[in-house]
């Protein structure tokens, strides 16, 4: 099937700093990507939809000046959070939608991310 | 609002039992369902998905079953095996949505052995 990778799978910074959070799609070339956010025990929130060659598109609530994304080719998107802050940490997931079939999302493996 | 709700965040099963997950969404506008099990620290993975135009959908030991007129889906797990246990997602899609899948808050499942 088709493979989502992330990196890294866990970061831990400290507040202020930036953070860049790849996702890549290993074997398939995906126009969307999609950035969700899980907290402990709640379901996944998307924060935005990702388009090759094109602004992301930002779900309500998400500051785009704080998530920034890239889609720069059909198999890499990257989230940069700046400035970040403790209740920025979060588990950040990836998904990417097979242009070959599309009905399924796969998904990546997930960032943990820690500001302290 | 939640458009996709799973009103059961919990769910224990013997081994070799069967396991009923549900999940009901409110947006008439759907019309594509998934389902994804999710273990901690992981993304989701990819188990089941069913178009509105059908009722019932089998893979293995996975079957989801569609009731649009109750707005209502269901998986069932059967036989449930140990490592089963996971995160559930019910999502939900339309065709007009680029693909954004709604989420259900999850139903954690514990087959017991």
């Amino acid at each position: 099937g088709a493979v989502v990778s992330q990196h890294p799978s866990r970061v831990i910074c400290k507040s202020g700093t930036s953070v860049k959070i790849e996702c890549r799609s290993l074997d398939f070339q995906a126009t969307t990507m999609f950035w969700y956010r899980q907290f402990p025990k709640q379901s996944l929130m998307l924060m935005a939809t990702s388009n090759e060659g094109s602004k992301a598109t930002y779900e309500q609530g998400v500051e785009k000046d704080k998530f920034l994304i890239n889609h720069a080719s059909l198999t890499l998107s990257t989230l940069t959070v700046t400035s970040a802050h403790p209740e920025d940490s979060s588990f950040y997931i990836c998904s990417a939608r097979d242009l070959g079939t599309a009905d399924a999302q796969y998904f990546g493996p997930g960032t943990r991310l820690t500001v302290t | 609002d939640q458009q996709v709700k799973q009103n059961s965040p919990s769910l224990s099963v013997q081994e070799g039992r069967i396991s009923i997950l549900n999940c009901d969404y409110t947006n008439s506008m759907f019309d594509y369902f998934l389902w994804y099990k999710k273990y901690p620290a992981e993304g989701p993975t990819f188990l089941i998905s069913i178009s509105s135009i059908k009722d019932k959908n089998e893979d293995g030991r996975f079957t989801v079953f569609l009731n649009k007129s109750a707005k209502h889906l269901s998986l069932h797990i059967v036989p449930s095996q140990p490592g089963d246990s996971a995160v559930y997602f019910c999502a939900a899609d339309w065709s007009g949505s680029a693909r954004q899948l709604t989420f259900g808050s999850g139903t954690q499942l514990t087959v017991l052995p």
